[in-house]
């Protein structure tokens, strides 16, 4: 079974640091990664999709690596702003039939001014 | 294009009543999913459909019924709420996963449903 951890639960950071949330899974059979943000309250939005085959992408201040092989994501966050506030969340699509995907805990993102 | 819709945004009900969750997307996707989300639990899978008339249980479908007479909606059923059911739950859609895995899933806002 698929199992995605989400390390920190949380984190509080000055404005315009620099900082990296990661992701791992169990099971290196995937078709993709996402990653989520969301904010209180409301719904998932998607910030970045990783295709199996690929190694990141790439969104504005955002940049998400992938390393299938060793079962890890990370999200990097350049120049934080207090608008980053938010949970940060990871899921990823397992191959092999069961192509819903499988979320981790997510990690509260406390950017400070 | 609006997306995801839910309605209701909120909602109480009292132990042993019933509802519909309703969720409508506009995208033409195939595969449609309802999710729980439990304070630091993640978002558990309780009922996915592939297609119109096809559904199937997710991680936790106890107390919960879906139909999908529709592409665009897929409402998810309480049958006597029971407080155990107070959650936030989204509705998503996707196309089917293709090898490459390029599909995106896409969210709904949410319904926030209190039982008591």
């Amino acid at each position: 079974k698929q199992e995605v951890t989400q390390i920190p639960a949380a984190l509080s950071v000055p404005e315009g640091e620099n900082l990296v949330l990661n992701c791992s899974f169990t099971d290196s059979a995937i078709y993709n990664l996402q990653w989520f943000r969301q904010d209180p309250g409301k719904g998932l939005t998607s910030l970045l999709l990783i295709q199996s085959s690929q190694r990141e992408q790439t969104s504005g201040r955002l940049n998400a690596s992938l390393d299938k092989s060793s079962g890890r994501s990370t999200l990097y966050i350049a120049a934080s702003q207090p608008g980053d506030s938010a949970t940060y969340l990871c899921a990823v699509t397992p191959q092999g039939g069961s192509e819903k995907l499988v979320f981790g805990k997510g990690t509260k993102l406390t950017v400070n001014p | 294009n609006a997306g995801v819709t839910q309605t209701p945004k909120f909602r109480i009900l009292k132990i042993g009543q019933s509802m519909t969750l309703q969720c409508t997307q506009d995208m033409n996707h195939n595969y449609m999913y309802w999710y729980r989300q439990d304070p630091g639990m993640g978002l558990k899978l309780i009922y996915y459909s592939v297609g119109a008339g096809i559904t199937d249980k997710g991680e936790v479908p106890n107390g919960y019924n879906v139909s999908r007479s529709t592409t665009e909606d897929f409402p998810l059923r309480l049958e006597l709420a029971a407080p155990s059911q107070t959650s936030v739950y989204f509705c998503a859609s996707s196309y089917s996963i293709s090898p490459q895995g390029d599909t995106e899933a896409f969210f709904g806002q949410g319904t926030r449903l209190t039982v008591v």
